[in-house]
């Protein structure tokens, strides 16, 4: 199994550019989640998926995020316009059984200058 | 904030010595997971332990969990150099429903 797959491993962008990440779960999984990851804020949920439907993006810092899963094998994960404090290392990490255990992707480690 | 707070904050020992971390939590959990992240990767996987469980082996790693005293520990015996990492403990609560991550140990492992 090729495991979590994410694209971009890197994003070098300018503030109030969009930005958007992309995540392939492991097949079968039924459970996506994006996280981020800061040396300030550590490891944060921002949203998770059920069957490609969002159950909860209480952790979605402001409007400028959006999230989508269009199909059980994709999702995005979308800021515009960014902003400096959103450089953080995004990861996607997808599960069989909820909150069990869950598997990582590799993230995309994002710089906006 | 209900993430699971790690002890010590980075733990640096010898190859061949034993790594405990402890972990401490708030409230009633479903179960308690503890993953590894190398420098630049994504977290694995390492052990879950249930509520109703008090100790859980998979290979060189121990974990204890003691739900009167809201902790749980990860032993990790024998280190080895390729040990070295930040470790998280990530308690699933049963309100709310959500891994919450802690801010790590950082284990160094010297040859």
């Amino acid at each position: 199994d090729a495991g979590v797959i994410q694209s971009p491993r890197h994003e070098v962008t300018e503030m109030g550019q969009e930005v958007t990440l992309r995540c392939k779960p492991i097949s079968g999984h039924d459970y996506l989640f994006w996280y981020r990851q800061t040396m300030m804020r550590g490891l944060e949920l921002l949203i998770y998926f059920n069957n490609n439907v969002p159950i909860d993006d209480s952790g979605m810092p402001e409007d400028r995020f959006s999230a989508k899963m269009p199909n059980a094998s994709f999702s995005t994960l979308k800021i515009q316009p960014s902003e400096p404090r959103d450089s953080a290392v995004y990861f996607c990490s997808s599960s069989k059984q909820g909150m069990e255990t869950q598997y990582f992707g590799p993230g995309t480690r994002l710089l906006v200058l | 904030s209900q993430q699971g707070e790690e002890d010590p904050q980075a733990l640096s020992i010898q190859e061949g010595e034993n790594a405990t971390m402890n972990c401490s939590y708030k409230t009633s959990i479903n179960n308690l997971q503890w993953y590894r992240q190398n420098s630049g990767r994504g977290l694995v996987h390492l052990i879950l332990i249930r509520s109703n469980e008090r100790e859980k082996h998979s290979g060189r790693l121990r974990v204890t969990l003691d739900t009167s005293k809201k902790s749980s520990s990860l032993l990790i015996t024998a280190s080895r150099a390729a040990d070295t990492a930040s470790y998280f403990c990530a308690p699933l609560y049963n309100q709310g429903g959500k891994l919450i991550f802690g801010q790590g140990t950082e284990l160094s492992v010297k040859p």
